[in-house]
């Protein structure tokens, strides 16, 4: 059992390459979730999907785009990298849905190194 | 901004003490997480306080929450050095927004053998 997998674990781009970060859980989760992780800012959430065909914005969701592409899949792509998005990022993803209520507990991927020079 | 500070930023201590980390936080929640982080991993739920909850145990962990001060701490007794890693408190401020969590800073926790 897997989990949350994302690929690729690391990454180099130059400024205004694009990009796709992608998210796979095999755990029949509803919600997804896109978090980058800066020195000193904890975690920050991008994106998040809380069913199937459903996107949200986050806290720091410029520059990045989503897509929900089924239920497993869950993908961050950068259309022109800058700088300022040299981070960590990882997929989160969760069993509540869209209309579910109670505690959220978020299981984490790896996480996805990325360098924009 | 972020909802959870953290406090200390940085706790060194040796194997067999225990650790004290703090969480504030500004708005109301529904309920309140910490999680885990070896380096160079993912973040791992380490345990869950609700707001009517007061007190919670699970193994060598133990989280208060005080929703008047909006604060919870955890404490890790009789820590190991594996125990060595960051640890993150989340907030969930229920109703609509159940599903986003914001996380605290982290506090950075050394356990020397």
């Amino acid at each position: 059992n897997a989990g949350v997998t994302q690929t690729p674990k690391f990454q180099v781009l130059k400024t205004g390459q694009s990009m796709t970060l992608q998210c796979a859980q095999d755990m029949n989760h509803n919600s997804m979730y896109w978090y980058r992780q800066d020195p000193g800012m904890g975690l920050r959430l991008i994106y998040y999907s809380a069913s199937e065909g459903t996107t949200d914005k986050g806290e720091v969701p410029n520059g990045y785009n989503v897509s929900r592409l089924n239920k497993r899949e869950f993908s961050l792509r950068l259309e022109s990298a800058a700088p300022s998005q040299t981070s960590v990022y990882f997929c989160a993803s969760s069993v509540l849905g869209a209309t579910s209520s109670g505690a959220n507990v978020l299981t984490f991927g790896a996480g996805s190194r990325l360098t924009v020079l | 901004s972020q909802q959870g500070e953290e406090d200390p930023q940085a706790l060194s201590i040796q194997e067999g003490e225990n650790a004290t980390m703090n969480c504030s936080y500004k708005t109301s929640i529904n309920n309140l997480q910490w999680y885990r982080q070896n380096s160079g991993r993912g973040l791992v739920h380490l345990i869950l306080i609700r707001s009517n909850e007061r007190e919670k145990h699970s193994g060598r962990l133990r989280v208060t929450l005080d929703t008047s001060k909006k604060s919870s701490s955890l404490l890790i007794t009789a820590s190991r050095a594996a125990d060595t890693a960051s640890y993150f408190c989340a907030t969930s401020a229920g109703g609509t927004s159940y599903g986003k969590l914001t996380f605290g800073q982290g506090t950075i926790l050394t356990v020397h053998p």
